[in-house]
């Protein structure tokens, strides 16, 4: 069976840190891969998703960027945060139809 | 107008009876319709999925789609206080880019013991 892992699951970062979020997906091969964030008591926003290895597209202009170095990992990144960057990090995997989420990351940007 | 639109709630039913949440969606290329749960401070887990209008059943879970009234929705039966969560709907049109997904803001539902 398939198995998602992010990691870390929480953490605290400064202003104009930088940042890095991972994902792996076990159990299956070139799946997609997506991105989300969830603001507090909001919906889902699709930031990155990637068809392939080093296929990234990105659906919101911002400081986040997102790479995929193996057709199993996904990492999303930041140069410097802004408090904005708060949220709930979701990565997603899907095959032909059902989308799976991983476990989250709660970043918190003081 | 959103893509997907839920009534955000929060929505409260006594403990055993049936709840309903409803999702309207105004892409009618749209052929594959998701229910996902999220409990506070967890990621959303997929329920129910349904891909033909009708009536899906799956123990106290049934959505049902009606493609033509571009309407989704997802109903509880003996609702429990542990089906306190968000519900979130998604759906999916097949040829977009990998497979995107489009979310509802969600509804909350609170079953009242």
């Amino acid at each position: 069976s398939q198995t998602i892992h992010q990691w870390p699951a929480t953490l605290v970062q400064p202003v104009g840190s930088p940042l890095s979020l991972e994902c792996t997906v076990e159990g299956t091969s070139n799946p997609n891969l997506y991105w989300y964030r969830q603001a507090a008591g909001r919906g889902l926003q699709l930031l990155f998703y990637s068809i392939g290895i080093d296929q990234i597209s990105s659906e919101v202009p911002q400081n986040l960027s997102a790479s995929r170095p193996q057709d199993r990992q996904f990492i999303l990144s930041s140069k410097k945060l802004l408090l904005s960057d708060s949220g709930f990090y979701l990565c997603a995997w899907s095959g032909r139809r059902e989308q799976f989420f991983g476990p989250g990351t709660r970043l918190t940007v003081l | 107008q959103k893509e997907v639109e839920q009534n955000s709630g929060p929505l409260s039913v006594p403990e055993g009876a049936i709840a309903s949440l409803n999702c309207t969606y105004s892409d009618r290329g749209s052929q594959s319709f998701f229910w996902y749960r999220q409990y506070s401070g967890k990621s959303p887990e997929l329920i129910m999925f349904i891909y033909s209008n009708g009536d899906k059943e799956d123990g106290r879970f049934t959505a049902q789609l009606n493609k033509a009234s571009q309407y989704v929705s997802l109903l509880i039966r003996d609702s429990q206080p542990s089906d306190s969560a968000t519900y979130l709907c998604a759906v999916k049109a097949e040829n977009t880019n990998a497979g995107k997904s489009t979310f509802g803001d969600g509804t909350t539902l609170t079953v009242k013991p």
